[in-house]
């Protein structure tokens, strides 16, 4: 059963477009939704994250909008780069200290994003 | 460098043999995790350390598979009897402390092909 759905699979954009990444949770115990980057041969990198008490949080071109009662949230890069191409994960993570909670994150299958110059 | 450091980034092996992984956290990190990650896919939780203890193990993490983290610092990750399944790369990851922006660290990965 996969508890974090992300799509889609690929993405190409050109430069200076918005590219946006949809992820879908199952699991309503979850409190953190990082989104991670990772460039090949490279391990993931935090990029930015969210708790569900807020339902939007930017940080510089990279916005998380969150919709808790859909339980859906997605990763939007605004004026795209090339040098933003690289495999994005949505992630999810339970971190309240109740039930044995120890911060594993379960990973959405990732999107493969291409920034066209 | 302080970031997480893995060893080695490649190893390729045969079938039926041993292999080892170390990872070296950043210092101050208390918890240490071991990811799976195979082609066109997310990494998958393996196993997990708060200091030397090890508190949670996957399912996916068959009898084959043991880690250890003596002494709370550097951790192994030994596969015994490695099948060609075994093949993907296997990520090690530390943190503090579950401080808002803080999330973890991972490392670059060790790959493992076996043939």
């Amino acid at each position: 059963q996969q508890q974090v759905k992300q799509s889609p699979q690929s993405l190409i954009v050109q430069k200076g477009g918005i590219s946006i990444i949809n992820c879908a949770y199952e699991n309503t115990a979850f409190d953190y939704f990082p989104w991670y980057q990772q460039f090949p041969g490279k391990g993931p990198a935090l990029l930015i994250a969210i708790r569900p008490d807020v339902s939007e949080k930017k940080e510089g071109r990279f916005t998380i909008s969150f919709n808790k009662s859909a339980k859906q949230f997605s990763l939007h890069i605004m004026d795209s780069q090339p040098g933003d191409s690289a495999t994005y994960f949505c992630a999810a993570s339970r971190t309240q200290n109740s039930g044995g909670s120890n911060y594993k994150l379960t990973f959405g299958k990732g999107t493969l994003l291409t920034v066209n110059p | 460098d302080t970031g997480v450091s893995q060893n080695p980034r490649h190893k390729i092996t045969k079938r039926g043999q041993n292999v080892t992984f170390r990872c070296d956290p950043i210092s101050e990190h208390n918890r240490l995790y071991w990811y799976r990650q195979t082609l066109g896919q997310g990494p998958e939780f393996l196993t997990y350390f708060q200091n030397e203890a090890q508190l949670e193990k996957s399912r996916l993490l068959s009898d084959r598979f043991s880690a250890e983290r003596p002494k709370g610092s550097f951790s192994t990750l030994e596969i015994q009897r490695t099948e060609q399944g075994d093949s993907a790369m296997y990520l090690c990851a530390s943190s503090h402390l579950w401080v808002e922006g803080y999330g973890y660290t991972f490392g670059s990965g060790t790959r493992l092909t076996v043939v």
